[in-house]
């Protein structure tokens, strides 16, 4: 069965530290992966997604960049954090193309910026 | 790109219906979901439709009107876990646009 991880779980960084959150996929090759960020009674906001290694695609330009260094490794980074940064980070993964694949998300990084 | 629309909280009595509606605007469509999070939590798949009409799923059946560009969302026979929010997400190509939620509490 496939499993999906990410670390940390919680994180309270000063405004402008660096961050590195990762995500990792088990029991499944070449997934999509995604990156959300959940603000506080707000929906799900893409941030970047990947359909293969060493491709990443941005949906929203910010401070924030990502990176697939391998087939099941998703990471999330910044050098510099914001006071707005702060949010649930979410990372999910589907299987191909077709469009009844639900996308499974990961147990979450719960960030604050200071 | 997509505009998404749910109300933002329902409220219903434990043994009730409650229906959460969706509606949205978009250039593509791939297929509708409904995901289901727990404060603090993960979201986690409730259904599926791209094509019109019901699925159903146990006490939790989901409709589509594409012409419409409108969706719901039908709970029954309520539960207290139930309380939770409630996602709409339409899929275009790779991705997903979700809706701000709605929130549901269930009363005894």
């Amino acid at each position: 069965s496939q499993t999906i991880h990410q670390w940390p779980a919680t994180l309270v960084q000063p405004v402008g530290s660096p961050l590195s959150l990762e995500c990792t996929v088990e029991g499944t090759s070449n997934p999509n992966l995604y990156w959300y960020r959940q603000a506080a009674g707000r929906g799900l906001q893409l941030l970047f997604y990947s359909v293969g290694i060493g491709q990443i695609s941005s949906e929203v330009p910010q401070n924030l960049s990502a990176s697939r260094p391998q087939d099941r490794q998703f990471i999330l980074s910044s050098k510099k954090l914001l006071l707005s940064d702060s949010g649930f980070y979410l990372c999910a993964w589907t299987q191909g193309l077709a469009g009844h694949n639900e996308q499974f998300f990961g147990p979450g990084t719960r960030l604050t910026v200071l | 790109g997509q505009n998404i629309d749910q109300p933002t909280e329902m409220t219903a009595t434990e043994g009730a219906i409650v229906q959460i509606n969706c509606t949205y605007q978009t250039s593509g469509f791939n297929g509708l979901f409904w995901y289901q999070q727990h404060a603090g939590e993960a979201p986690t798949f409730l259904s599926y439709n791209v094509l019109d009409g019901l699925e159903e799923k146990g006490r939790f059946s989901s409709f589509l009107s594409r012409s419409k560009g409108y969706s719901y969302l039908l709970l029954k026979e309520l539960q207290m876990k139930d309380s939770a929010s409630y996602l709409c997400a339409v899929r275009r190509d790779y991705k997903l646009s979700f809706g701000a939620g709605t929130t549901v509490t269930v009363r005894a």
